[in-house]
């Protein structure tokens, strides 16, 4: 099993839509969640961290279930400029090591 | 603010050439992370270093891959030699924590062994 996993689409949405994108991990130990976004050739960057109660960023909602293991994230009335690829990531601690796990990604394309 | 710095941004080699891969962190950032994203594997942690030493290398795929960070502003990647299954793009980042805050990532270095 993959420590994170995710659909990795495409999800093709038009523009004004609400998208939903689910995410598991299987390190129970984990503590820290985040979501990243990465544009087509470019860099992976932070999005929103994504804490226990829950939390909102304008358009964007993340939730964390912690009982079932997994994280969501929410994106409201959908932009061109939201299309990209959403990396769900989460901390694996182990020993004396403390890392960022990425899932494959999750690839939105908004259209007209 | 000058963000992580890369170099080259792209590299395209012979099978079996020398490769290293550059990169400067964020001035102040205690933790540096080289990692190797392909479209079947997704974004992969290669190594981390904190203050200079190495802490997990264990991404690291075989001896042909090296890291080293001789001061906190300069680290390398190094490929000897290089195959065609090491075409991917590596990203470097940095952070001020290891995992529990955010990591600034490079631009990428592009590489493509034939």
């Amino acid at each position: 099993r993959k420590e994170v996993e995710q659909d990795p689409g495409p999800f093709n949405v038009p523009e004004g839509a609400t998208v939903a994108f689910n995410c598991t991990y299987s390190n129970s130990a984990s503590q820290s969640f985040f979501w990243y976004r990465q544009d087509c050739r470019k860099e992976p960057k932070l999005l929103m961290s994504v804490y226990s109660s829950g939390n909102e960023d304008g358009r964007f909602t993340a939730q964390l279930n912690r009982a079932s293991q997994y994280i969501s994230l929410l994106i409201r009335d959908s932009k061109l400029s939201d299309s990209a690829t959403y990396l769900c990531v989460v901390n694996d601690r182990g020993g004396a090591t403390n890392k960022l796990i990425f899932g494959t990604g999750t690839l939105l394309a908004v259209q007209p | 603010d000058a963000g992580v710095i890369q170099s080259p941004r792209h590299e395209v080699t012979e099978m079996g050439q020398e490769v290293t891969l550059r990169c400067k962190p964020i001035s102040g950032h205690d933790y540096l992370f080289w990692y190797r994203q392909t479209m079947m594997r997704g974004l992969e942690l290669l190594i981390y270093f904190n203050n200079n030493v190495p802490i997990d290398d264990s991404g690291m795929p075989e001896d042909r891959f090296s890291a080293k960070m001789p001061n906190a502003s300069f680290s390398t990647l190094k490929i000897q030699p290089s195959e065609p299954r090491d075409s991917a793009v590596y990203f470097c980042a940095s952070a001020l924590t290891a995992g529990r805050r955010e990591q600034y990532f490079g631009p990428g270095t592009r590489l493509t062994v034939t």
